[in-house]
């Protein structure tokens, strides 16, 4: 186990709608970032967070945003949910400048 | 932006048999690293390169840095029914982001 705990562990939601996914990093991990990871793919990087601050953000569209909390847990938004959306949502915690970023289980998101 | 292609998608081999599984990429990399992914987990981290040409192991597990720096291979001698599970190459960039492959399903007969 990790020390990464997501929630929900799985969703489903409509087109259209807004979800909120939220991740506890592990203890003394001051960065965290979230990925996508479509069904048979490897995970895509949406973006990072360092000190409360988004630091970098992957190809995705604005309807995705994101949050992180002064004890470094976070949340992922997206608005507008599309039926593309759907698939597993993995939030990883690391030290910044450490390069072993630990993942959670993931949320599981399935849009309808 | 680059692209890691890894080898073979899939393989389905007999408990007991050496495995290898490897990953190319367009461009080069500074660091390497091999994930592994269980039904249901997040990926875990199996070994990371930094440097062309390295090989590490870990237990049954050995990795080596390519020294193109555009590939890097993933052995797993005398496999076990825990083998079982998806294997992934990453690159880590400087911002502590990490590109996956598309993954390397192995499954075990045991």
């Amino acid at each position: 186990e990790t020390g990464v705990t997501q929630s929900p562990t799985h969703l489903i939601k409509t087109r259209g709608q807004q979800v909120t996914l939220r991740c506890s990093s592990q203890s003394g991990h001051n960065t965290v970032s979230w990925y996508q990871q479509a069904l048979g793919q490897g995970p895509q990087f949406i973006f990072q967070y360092y000190r409360e601050e988004e630091n970098g953000r992957g190809n995705f569209p604005p309807r995705f945003s994101g949050l992180q909390f002064p004890n470094y847990s976070s949340e992922l938004n997206v608005n507008a949910l599309e039926l593309d959306d759907s698939a597993l949502y993995l939030c990883a915690s690391h030290r910044t400048g450490g390069t072993e970023a630990f993942f959670g289980q993931g949320t599981r998101l399935t849009v309808v | 932006g680059q692209q890691l292609n890894q080898s073979p998608q899939s393989m389905f081999i007999q408990e007991g048999e050496d495995v290898s599984m490897n990953c190319t990429s367009s461009s080069i990399f500074n660091t390497w690293l091999w994930y592994k992914q269980e039904p249901g987990e997040g990926p875990v981290l199996l070994i990371a390169l930094y440097k062309a040409g390295e090989l590490t192991s870990n237990g049954r597990l050995t990795a080596q840095f390519g020294i193109t720096r555009k590939d890097s291979f993933l052995n797993i001698s005398a496999s076990i029914p825990s083998d079982v599970g998806i294997y992934f190459c990453a690159d880590l960039n400087a911002g502590n982001m990490l590109t996956f492959g598309g993954g390397t399903r192995l499954m075990v007969k045991p």
